[in-house]
């Protein structure tokens, strides 16, 4: 079984303050985790994502996220929010093996910068 | 430009009828997927395919039903069985599902709104 937890539903930041999201897993496999952004009424674009390679992971536009298998973490972090990442936020995770099933979506993360 | 398309952007049904949407990919791809979002809460898997004539139902496949005759084309029919069809769907696709580790890219997806 498998689960993803994204701990705060909205977070609320200044422009050019960091952000942090935050994201629990379990998984009775080692995982892949994701990260995507959603800007209203669009899809979802990948932003990063962990392998079993590197623990920290660096993805498109400034953000970054560390793999910490202790803390079943893998939050996302960016040192200075721009108004343009004002969207949502989902994490992902799944069985680096096993069918597609088990892929799992968090409940999203909508994040507004305040100019 | 290589991606996925989908259409209509916007589509309102009444009550009782079926209605199909479209999801198109020229990337190549083997594997592609029909999501429903619902505010507050993540993605959740309808079907999937991985492969020409071949689809597998997901976590919340009662009233709907798909098709996979070609490799670019997943549509999508919402049937009048789908009790709350009224939400947002998102075709997405990858190249294969091995391992899990594939990105998923996602289309702008379709709004549906039952009157």
């Amino acid at each position: 079984a498998q689960s993803v937890t994204q701990l705060d539903s909205h977070v609320s930041v200044s422009e050019g303050t960091p952000v942090l999201l935050r994201c629990n897993y379990s998984s009775s496999y080692s995982p892949s985790l994701f990260w995507y952004v959603q800007h209203p009424n669009k899809g979802l674009q990948l932003l990063l994502k962990y392998t079993s390679a590197a623990t920290l992971v660096k993805g498109i536009n400034g953000f970054e996220a560390e793999f910490k298998k202790s803390e079943t973490s893998f939050h996302l972090t960016k040192p200075s929010a721009h108004m343009s990442d004002a969207a949502e936020y989902f994490c992902v995770v799944s069985p680096i093996s096993g069918g597609y099933q088990k892929v799992t979506f968090g409940t999203g993360t909508k994040l507004q910068v305040i100019p | 430009d290589g991606g996925i398309t989908q259409s209509p952007k916007y589509l309102f049904r009444k009550e009782g009828q079926n209605v199909t949407l479209s999801c198109e990919q020229n990337l190549n791809h083997d594997a592609m997927y029909w999501y429903r979002q619902d505010p507050g809460q993540g993605l959740r898997l309808i079907y999937y395919s991985q492969i020409v004539n071949d689809f597998q139902k997901g976590d919340i496949a009662e009233g709907y039903s798909v098709s996979r005759e070609k490799k670019e084309s997943f549509p999508l029919t919402v049937t009048s069985a789908q009790k709350n069809p009224t939400a947002f769907y998102l075709c997405a696709s990858s190249v294969g599902l091995a391992g899990n580790t594939d990105t998923q890219y996602f289309g702008p997806g379709t709004r549906l709104t039952v009157l």
